[in-house]
Formats: C-alpha cells, structure tokens, sequence
C-alpha cells in the first residue's frame, strides 16, 4: 500500500465550482505540506503543516485554503476554482527524526483542470 | 520569487554520457540541497542530498557538486542511461526548518 495517498486523481470541474482534493499518509509524520506543478516553473508550495494546529501559508495561497482533520489527513480546498489554476497538486510528508531528516515523501499527484 | 534556480530546462543526453544540471541560490541560510527526480506519473522522490560542510557527495552514478563560495550546487549523472530519462529537481531548505524550495525542474531525455 501506497504511503501518501491522494483523492482523486483526475479531476475535470468548471470555474466557479468549489474542489477539495484529499491526502492521507501511513507514515506517522507530523509534516504535510501541498504543492502545485506547472510546466517551467517547478514546484511551489501551497501550504504546509508542521501538527495538527499548526497550518501555514507557502508561496502561493491565495485562492486555496486547507484543513488538517488529523495528524494522517491534510485536504486542500479551492473555494471557487478558476482556470489558471489548472495544474498538477501533490501532497508531501516529512519528518525530521531519524535517517530520514527532512526527506520530502510524495503522493501520486492530483490532475486538476478547470474548464 | 524563485530563490533557486534550475538550468537547463531541458537536456538531451546519449547514452553513457555525462548528464549535468545547474542550480543557483541566493539565501545563505540553506544548508541542506537535495535533488529529487520525477518519472511521468509519478511524484518526486528524493536522489541525492547534500550539506554544505562537504564538497561533493557520491550514490553511484549521481554526483552532487556543491560551491558555497558561488552559491551553487549541480548534479552530475555519468554513463547516463534511458532509464534515467525524468525530471530533476534540485530544492534547498534551512536547518531550522523544513520548507523545500524547489527550482524550475529540468527535463532529460537519454536517447538509447
């Protein structure tokens, strides 16, 4: 079984509709982070989570909000989707015990189009 | 604000040559630099990672070179084979916390 997991994994919506886009992880980290992939300008960060009352802004929020329902859940929501946010959405993990110190571990991603 | 910088875009190596990607920082503050690689389909996962009290760090193949001085640090793929064909990123986050900042990501195709 995978050990982050997203829901769903392709998504067709139409502007103005609202999406949350769900994470689960297995791995007992504490960190969640959501970042968004677009074509030449790599990976930026949506958001992140250190705990379960910890939430912050990353680079690119605006337009986007989350909820960490749980230590192993992180949702990412777009309250009114628009089409420049067309993009590929991945959910990370990390945790800074152990061999793995501040190793990011990736879901499968999340294809969003907005028409 | 892009606080790291990739280059190239994109790189079209032959097999069992020398593939090497760039990357450029600007926060002295960083002091870990990792690369990740994506296959299609995938998510990232991590490669190689490197800390700034070494010069060049060794997995195999892949090499990771680092200048404080310039700011800059790049990985360097030798023999470089099909199945290598993804993309890269390099990343680079402070020790006091674990936010990644990413580059722009660069393609390679190893043609057979």
């Amino acid at each position: 079984d995978a050990d982050v997991t997203q829901t769903p994994r392709n998504r067709i919506t139409k502007t103005g509709k609202r999406i949350m886009l769900e994470c689960s992880q297995t791995k007992g980290h504490d960190r969640m982070y959501w970042y968004r992939q677009d074509p030449g300008l790599g990976l930026r960060l949506i958001y992140y989570s250190f705990d379960v009352k910890d939430i912050n802004k990353g680079e690119i929020s605006d337009g986007y909000s989350v909820s960490r329902q749980a230590q192993a859940k992180f949702s990412l929501s777009l309250e009114s989707a628009i089409p420049n946010q067309t993009a590929l959405y991945f959910c990370a993990t990390s945790d800074l015990r152990g061999a793995s110190y501040n190793e990011q571990f990736f879901g499968p991603g999340t294809r969003l189009t907005v028409l | 604000q892009q606080q790291v910088k990739q280059s190239p875009q994109s790189l079209i190596v032959q097999k069992g040559g020398i593939s090497i990607i760039n990357c450029a920082y600007e926060n002295t503050a960083f002091d870990y630099f990792p690369w990740y690689q994506q296959f299609p389909g995938k998510g990232p996962a991590l490669l190689i990672a490197i800390r700034p009290d070494v010069s060049e760090k060794k997995e195999g193949r892949f090499t990771i070179s680092f200048n404080k001085s310039a700011k800059q640090f790049s990985l360097h793929i030798m023999d470089s084979q099909p199945g290598d064909s993804a993309t890269y990123f390099c990343a680079a986050s402070e020790t006091s916390g674990s936010r990644l900042t990413f580059g722009e990501g660069t393609q390679l195709t190893v043609n057979p």
